[in-house]
Order: structure tokens, then C-alpha cells, then sequence
């Protein structure tokens, strides 16, 4: 079954740090793009990290340059965001997802995502 | 880069139709849009991408032939018809935009909730 089940949220004080992993099972992981999306509470979806299929390129959202760091694990087919510096703005669900194949830039699996609340 | 605008809510009876509205900022008609349905609980699902003149691509797998797509200057639009309980969801318009080479990012607008009456 092609899918994509994402771990790690919870909660964590303002400063912290939190790892979310994203496995994926039925597809090859580092054949596509992968992207991390989150939805604040109340709020719309928003980009947050994409890497390459080939791992070469790695991009973030404004609103995370510095602080959050994307990678991924070929042999476990997994996915991660390590979120450092965390604030009370990063409070959302987090999702990966997959960009569809040829460079068509939407995305075309989903995980059920992880809720990360950052609170004191 | 673009602004999407959605509505935040719409609603209609049980087998009636109803068009979700998604309007791009200006200076942005040529722009194609992604539409993604969420179900309560759910990660967001793929449902077609338009442009100007329509549908580009495929639809999302699963979904049915009673969603169709339209655009129209800086609107883009997702019309249901014969209205299902399950297709009681968010409904989330997506762009991708390039700012050089090898690099994309993502804009979405704030999302409409559409209510199955």
C-alpha cells in the first residue's frame, strides 16, 4: 500500500526541539520530492522544506531558514524535519508529502500528519 | 509571489451543486492552481489542477466525476455537483511558484470549509 504515516509531534516549551520522521511505505522515497507542509490551527496549509530526489537540493520556508533542517534516510525510506528553536508560532499539524513526478509541483500523496504544539 | 484568497465557508443541500471560489492576487492570470480536498481527520488529497483554460492534467485518484473545474481571469473554480454527505471537507487551492532556477515554493490559500446540508 502506498502511504505515507508521519511521527514525532507532541509537545514541547518554546526553545525546544522535536524530530519528526515520515515513513514511507509502497513507493521509493528518494525517487521523489518530498516536502514537509504544516496547518496551524484554524489556519490554511503552508510550506515549510522540500528536498530533491537526488538530496542535492534543499529549500525552506522564510519562516524557518535556520531553525528547522529537512533530511532524509534511504535505507529506512524516511523522511525528517529536525525543529530546533522551536516558537509558539510553529504550533501546527505537520504533514509530508510527496511531490508528483515530472515536474508537475503538486502533490499527490499525503500523510494523515503530527501535531506539534509549542507551549509553555 | 502569488496570494490565494478562499471564501472560508460555503455549504449546500444534499444533491445540489455548489462552486468553490479561489481567487488569485493580481497580476497572476496565467497562474494554475491546485485543488486539494481534506475530510475531517484526514491529510489533504489531490483532486485536479486548473488554469485559465481549465483542467490541466488528470484528476486525483478516486475522484469522482461530479467535480469539475473551470478558470476564469484570476478565478479559479471547483464546482461539486450532486452533492454527497462524504464530500463534506475542506477544500484547500494550492500554487507552485518559482522564484529561479531550482527553486519552487508553495503558496495555499486559507481554505473553505464546505457543510452538506
Amino acid at each position: 500500500q502506498v502511504q505515507l504515516v508521519e511521527s514525532g509531534g507532541g509537545l514541547v516549551k518554546p526553545g525546544g526541539s522535536l524530530r519528526l520522521s515520515c515513513a514511507a511505505s509502497g513507493f521509493t522515497l528518494s525517487d521523489s520530492y518530498m516536502t514537509w507542509i504544516r496547518q496551524a490551527p484554524g489556519k490554511g496549509l503552508a510550506w515549510v522544506s522540500y528536498i530533491s530526489s537526488s538530496g542535492t537540493t534543499i529549500h525552506y520556508a522564510d519562516s524557518t531558514k535556520g531553525r528547522f533542517t529537512i533530511s532524509r534516510d534511504s535505507a529506512e525510506n524516511s523522511l525528517f524535519l529536525q525543529m530546533d528553536s522551536l516558537r509558539a508560532e510553529d504550533t501546527a499539524v505537520y504533514y509530508c508529502a510527496r511531490a508528483a513526478p515530472g515536474g508537475n509541483w503538486y502533490f499527490d500523496l499525503w500523510g494523515r500528519g503530527t501535531l506539534v504544539v509549542v507551549s509553555s | 509571489q502569488p496570494v490565494l484568497t478562499q471564501p472560508p465557508s460555503a455549504s449546500a443541500s444534499l444533491g445540489a451543486s455548489v462552486t468553490l471560489t479561489c481567487t488569485l492576487s493580481s497580476g497572476y492570470t496565467n497562474y494554475k492552481v491546485d485543488w486539494y480536498q481534506q475530510r475531517p481527520g484526514k491529510g489533504p488529497r489531490f483532486v485536479m489542477r486548473v488554469g485559465p483554460g481549465g483542467i490541466v492534467g488528470s484528476k486525483g485518484d478516486g475522484i469522482p466525476d461530479r467535480f469539475s473545474v473551470l478558470g476564469s481571469g484570476l478565478n479559479r473554480y471547483l464546482t461539486i455537483k450532486n452533492i454527497q454527505e462524504e464530500d463534506e471537507s475542506d477544500y484547500h487551492c494550492g500554487a507552485d511558484h518559482g522564484s529561479g532556477s531550482n527553486f519552487v515554493s508553495w503558496v495555499f490559500g486559507g481554505g473553505t470549509k464546505l457543510t452538506v446540508l
